[in-house]
C-alpha cells in the first residue's frame, strides 16, 4: 500500500486562526479523503478531495471552514480556519485504491485549539 | 445516507478465547465492508474487507462475514492475543466509507 505522510503531526492553536494540515503520498492515487476523529469517537468524513475539481463536502462541512487544495496526485491540504476549541481534534488523510476504494490512512495531525 | 450501527461498544475476553464483534448496515447499495483496527495514538489499520459477491473471508485467525438479505457483517478473531487488543471500526461502502462507532477489545492474559 501507499506510504502516506502529514504534516504537522501535532499543533497548539490559539482561538481564531487557521492551520494547514498537508498529505503526501508516495504514489499518484484517483481519491484522497479528509476525516476528523475527535478523541474516543469514530471517524467522520469531512470531505473527497479529487485532482481537478472542487472537494466534495459532507454534511455539517462548509468549504469556508474547512478549504482542501488538491494540486496533484499526490499531495492535498486541508486548511482548518477560524478555530475555536470545538475543532480540537484528530485530522487524518486517506488514499483510495482499487475499485471499490480501499482507503489506507495517514497518521494524522492532533490539533488543540486554546 | 448510510448508516452503520456496530456492537458491542466493549468487549473482554481471555487470551486464547475468540471474540465477535457484529455491524449492520441501512444501504442495500452498499458494496464494500472493511474492518480497521487502531491502536491507542496510531492511525487506523485496514485489516481485513469483503465485497458484497462474498459471503466469508478468511485471513489467518480473522474471518469476516456478511449477509447481504440481513445488512450485516461481522468479525471474528480466533486464538486471541494481547496484541489483538486495540479499538476496531467496521465499515460500509457505496463510494465513500461510513464508520461503526468502534469495539474496544481487550485481550485478557
Amino acid at each position: 500500500s501507499a506510504v502516506i505522510s502529514q504534516k504537522p503531526s501535532r499543533d497548539i492553536c490559539q482561538r481564531g486562526t487557521s492551520l494547514t494540515i498537508q498529505c503526501q503520498v508516495d504514489s499518484q492515487v484517483t481519491m484522497m479523503f479528509w476525516y476528523r476523529q475527535q478523541p474516543g469517537q469514530s471517524l467522520t468524513l469531512i470531505a473527497t478531495a479529487n485532482q481537478g475539481s472542487e472537494a466534495t463536502y459532507e454534511s455539517g462541512f462548509v468549504i469556508d471552514k474547512f478549504p482542501i487544495s488538491r494540486p496533484n496526485l499526490t499531495f492535498s491540504t486541508l486548511t482548518v480556519s477560524n478555530m475555536s476549541p470545538e475543532d480540537s481534534s484528530i485530522y487524518l488523510c486517506s488514499v483510495g485504491q482499487g475499485v471499490p476504494y480501499e482507503q489506507y490512512f495517514g497518521p494524522g495531525t492532533r490539533l488543540t485549539v486554546t | 445516507g448510510e448508516n452503520v450501527e456496530q456492537h458491542p461498544s466493549t468487549l473482554s475476553v481471555q487470551e486464547g478465547d475468540s471474540a465477535v464483534i457484529k455491524c449492520t448496515y441501512s444501504d442495500s447499495a452498499s458494496n464494500y465492508f472493511p474492518w480497521y483496527k487502531q491502536e491507542l495514538g496510531k492511525r487506523p489499520q485496514l485489516i481485513i474487507d469483503i465485497r458484497s459477491n462474498v459471503g466469508e473471508k478468511k485471513d489467518q485467525r480473522i474471518a469476516v462475514t456478511l449477509n447481504k438479505t440481513a445488512k450485516h457483517f461481522s468479525l471474528h478473531i480466533t486464538e486471541t492475543q494481547p496484541e489483538d487488543s486495540a479499538v476496531y471500526f467496521c465499515a460500509a461502502s457505496n463510494e465513500k466509507l461510513t464508520f461503526g462507532t468502534g469495539t474496544r477489545l481487550t485481550i485478557i492474559p
